[in-house]
């Protein structure tokens, strides 16, 4: 079945560093790849999303290239701020692959920023 | 615009009583609403598809006479968690497709946690 893998938390930075935070995926057919932020209190944002091979998402400076060759889609930030502390999912959605219509979800790394 | 809100955010019930959560897309027609549950530090995990006015898809391992779900409008699904237990103590999220862009995208709820004591 499908699967996502992404690298574990908590990931501590400082103001102004530069953010990689690494995710991987398995799927059986062609599937939209996305992240997700979960900031302290809140559900679950849509931060960006991309349908199909080399396709970037972007947003709030995140961004995140789908790279079918590799099958990741690496969330990354120039310049990252206190701000930007809280819980980031990648998931994917493969309808298409005979499974379920919903997505399947990474662990979630926390995310850190010191002032 | 895209807001889902679930009902209550939290909740303690004695084991073997029933509890409902509702969850609601407030400013978009859904005819596509799914059920997760979320362990302490794990993943969500796909409980179930509900659909609009027929049957709940559930994934595997889920029981559907434990985890009654209703989709009775376009904007409201409930998850009725039937005779609870303390394994059933979790959080419950769910979430809703915009059936008016098509997209894929889910727009999710604050989450449900669920204390059965």
């Amino acid at each position: 079945g499908d699967s996502v893998t992404q690298m574990e938390g908590p990931v501590t930075l400082s103001e102004e560093a530069f953010l990689t935070i690494n995710c991987t995926y398995t799927a059986t057919g062609y599937p939209s790849l996305f992240w997700y932020v979960q900031y302290p209190g809140e559900g679950l944002q849509l931060l960006l999303k991309a349908t199909k091979a080399d396709d970037k998402g972007s947003n709030k400076g995140f961004e995140a290239t789908y790279r079918k060759e590799t099958t990741s889609f690496h969330l990354e930030k120039g310049s990252v701020q206190v701000s930007d502390s809280a819980v980031y999912f990648c998931a994917l959605s493969d309808p298409g692959g005979g499974g379920a219509d919903g997505l399947t979800f990474g662990k979630g790394t926390h995310l850190i920023i010191q002032p | 615009g895209a807001v889902v809100s679930q009902h209550p955010s939290w909740v303690i019930c004695k084991s073997g009583t029933s509890v409902k959560i509702e969850c609601r897309s407030l400013d978009f027609q859904a005819t596509t609403m799914f059920w997760y549950r979320q362990f302490p530090k794990q993943s969500l995990m796909l409980m179930a598809t509900s659909n609009e006015g027929s049957k709940a898809t559930y994934e595997q391992g889920v029981e559907k006479d434990k985890f009654l779900i209703n989709h009775a409008s376009l904007t409201l699904s409930t998850l009725t968690v039937t005779s609870a237990h303390p394994e059933d103590s979790s959080f419950y999220i769910c979430s809703a497709r915009d059936q008016g862009t098509g997209e894929e995208t889910q727009y999710f709820g604050p989450g449900t946690r669920l204390l059965v004591l």
